[in-house]
């Protein structure tokens, strides 16, 4: 059980153009999602938390009109990285949990490359 | 704000070797997460600890969490090379909502 789906995989795509990351709770029902970010043989740094149907809370230093994230259901939430340019190149991970403070559950993450 | 730092950041270890990553945070804990991240992989849920001065174990792993509920640490026994990968703890702050990641330490074990 607590399977996190996270597509695509990889994707690439040109500088100034928008790509949209999609995590979905495929077994249960998650009232808050997080989306990291993770550069190479580096921790896990919180980008946002995202509630259901309400506005996401980004991170200190997170531009929220960059990276625009919408909880429209209890089992999806997507991440827009949008206008990207080659320093948004990374690996996006999301996370989801069920209530209060239980385990996260992680999807395979998304490794981004923009040329 | 909330940092919550791991050591070492690099462990080499030879095949059944023990080895032990330790885990602090700046503030108080209401409760600590380990994780497993293998090498292209995610990060996989490994054990939580709640109480002051917890000790659990699972197999060859033992997790423990400081009697102050700032610090924790993670002890393998024998390692093998399926040990290999990243392991980072995260903790879990009253009123914060969200779990902040430790830097992690990177195991590889020689077999």
């Amino acid at each position: 059980g607590a399977v996190v789906s996270q597509h695509p995989s990889r994707v690439i795509c040109k500088s100034g153009t928008s790509v949209k990351i999609e995590c979905r709770s495929l077994d249960f029902q998650a009232t808050t999602m997080f989306w990291y970010r993770q550069f190479p043989k580096q921790s896990l740094m919180l980008m946002a938390t995202s509630n259901e149907g309400s506005k996401a809370t980004y991170e200190q230093g997170v531009e929220k009109d960059k990276f625009l994230i919408n909880h429209a259901s209890l089992t999806l939430s997507t991440l827009t990285v949008t206008s990207a340019h080659p320093e948004d190149s990374s690996f996006y991970i999301c996370s989801a949990r069920t209530t209060g403070n239980s385990p996260l559950h992680f999807g395979n993450g998304t490794r981004l490359t923009v040329t | 704000g909330q940092q919550v730092m791991q050591i070492p950041q690099y462990q080499h270890v030879q095949e059944g070797e023990d080895f032990t990553t330790y885990c602090n945070s700046s503030t108080t804990l209401s409760n600590i997460q380990w994780y497993k991240q293998r090498p292209g992989g995610h990060p996989v849920f490994l054990i939580q600890l709640v109480k002051s001065g917890e000790v659990k174990k699972q197999k060859r792993l033992t997790f423990q969490f400081g009697e102050a509920k700032k610090n924790s640490s993670l002890h393998i026994t024998a390692t093998q090379t399926t040990d290999v990968g990243t392991y980072f703890c995260a903790g879990w702050t009253s009123g914060t909502y969200k779990y902040i990641f430790g830097t992690g330490t990177r195991l590889k074990v020689l077999a």
